[in-house]
């Protein structure tokens, strides 16, 4: 969905460094949501906020950090990269008003790999 | 707990039959279910939903879903695939009763379909 953008779109780095991945929408959505894939394990989810003064942890946070900096932006980051964490990771948004039918929708994706 | 389960890694199909794709879901109350497909190098695309009513759900580029309480399924249909129907497919649920689930969708693992020519 073109109204939620990800950057960047690839990236490789090396373990230990800190990454940031940046996701922005302009659908006006409350709720923004990250996502990583792995084949084989579908989506799973790593963190959640529901506005800007909301964060929650997914099921998978352990070694990753958010920060909602405004309603539009969500940014994920790895503090110190390991190499489990290369995947492709997803944004996503859903709106306030069909939220009890979560209707989300998805960036183009962000694939990480962690030399 | 919620759980969603896409029993084939895989389904091929030769293009003009019928395509299915199967998935099986476990909530505690009435479930909302969702399809999403993913093309190659892009994001996941919303492709229907259920919610109540109507247990046979229409949705984008021809597909539908039929949602069988008894069998606790939700199965994707499409009567004459295509070839521009491969895709990776993602089933959701999410319990709307349970307050621990807010906002959070379930996905299972995906299935892989493979249209020939």
């Amino acid at each position: 969905d073109a109204d939620v953008t990800q950057t960047p779109r690839n990236r490789i780095t090396k373990t230990g460094k800190r990454i940031m991945l940046e996701c922005s929408q302009t659908k006006g959505h409350d709720r923004m949501y990250w996502y990583r894939q792995d084949p084989g394990l579908g989506l799973r989810l790593i963190y959640y906020s529901f506005d800007v003064k909301d964060i929650n942890k997914g099921e998978i946070s352990d070694g990753y950090s958010v920060s909602r900096q405004a309603q539009a932006k969500f940014s994920l980051s790895l503090e110190s990269a390991i190499p489990n964490q290369t995947a492709l990771y997803f944004c996503a948004t859903s709106d306030l008003k069909t939220f009890s039918t979560d209707t989300q929708y998805f960036g183009p994706g962000t694939r990480l790999t962690v030399l | 707990a919620q759980s969603v389960a896409q029993p084939e890694d895989q389904v091929n199909v030769a293009e003009g039959n019928p395509l299915t794709v199967k998935c099986t879901y476990s909530v505690s109350g009435n479930p909302y279910l969702f399809w999403y497909v993913q093309y190659p190098n892009r994001g996941l695309q919303f492709l229907l939903k259920y919610i109540t009513g109507d247990n046979l759900v229409k949705g984008s580029y021809g597909f539908e879903a039929e949602f069988n309480k008894s069998q606790t399924s939700f199965h994707l249909k499409k009567p004459s695939a295509l070839v521009s129907d491969s895709a990776l497919y993602f089933c959701a649920v999410r319990d709307p009763y349970s307050t621990d689930s807010w906002g959070k969708l379930q996905f299972g693992a995906g299935t892989q379909v493979v249209v020939t020519p």
